[in-house]
């Protein structure tokens, strides 16, 4: 089944405590991103990567990092999580080919920093 | 600058009644356009999507759309809303090649018995 897999699904943690959200795509898909959904606000951006090795900041970039080593993997870091980041999170990927860009959500991490 | 417009935050509609989800996009190349849902504790859906051709365009669960290039609309339309339907709708915008999606604020949709 081709799907977008995210872990964990829930995650309460404590502020400065590093932790790693991992993505993973099944669909050969070049372009990955990482969202944060906040009430009112909608869907933002905070990094993509349209290939291996290709990554760049999105909207609101700051107090996260990505790499993407392997094709199907676009994991998000926070490595000094805050409060703000208290949020629900989307990994989502596509295809860059033209027609075909439509992204492939995640089912989201919902994530708390105490 | 690249924008999506949902104008309307949250609708109350009865069930069995008709529905539209307004939608204006500022985008400044031929736009990508896209509608998504999103259920309670769920994940984001692709309802349906317009690349080019026909600008009306039919998704899944009854939903269609239509593309209005001359008002930058690409408003989400329902005949029959059924209570399943109650979820936050998502439109979209993007463009070939770039992979980047702009979403709007979204727009929660209650359903009435």
């Amino acid at each position: 089944e081709a799907q977008v897999t995210q872990n964990p699904r829930y995650l309460i943690t404590v502020t400065g405590k590093k932790l790693t959200v991992t993505c993973s795509q099944n669909m050969n898909h070049e372009y990955m991103s990482w969202y944060r959904q906040d009430p009112g606000l909608g869907l933002r951006q905070i990094y993509y990567s349209m290939n291996v090795e290709v990554t760049d900041k999105g909207d609101v970039p700051e107090g996260y990092k990505v790499s993407r080593k392997e094709k199907r993997n676009f994991p998000l870091i926070l490595e000094s999580p805050s409060p703000n980041q208290t949020s629900l999170y989307f990994c989502a990927s596509s295809h860059l080919t033209s027609g075909r860009v439509e992204q492939y959500f995640g089912p989201g991490t919902r994530l708390t920093v105490t | 600058a690249q924008s999506v417009t949902q104008p309307d935050i949250h609708i109350t509609v009865s069930e069995g009644a008709s529905l539209e989800l307004r939608c204006n996009y500022s985008y400044g190349a031929t736009p990508y356009l896209f509608w998504y849902v999103q259920s309670p504790g769920q994940g984001l859906q692709l309802l349906l999507k317009y690349f080019s051709g026909d600008t009306l365009v039919q998704g899944i669960k009854g939903f269609e759309a239509e593309f209005k290039r001359s008002q930058s609309s690409f408003n989400l339309r329902k005949p029959s809303v059924h209570w399943s339907d109650a979820a936050e709708y998502f439109c979209a915008v993007g463009g070939s090649n770039t992979g980047k999606l702009i979403f709007g604020q979204g727009t929660t949709l209650q359903v009435k018995p």
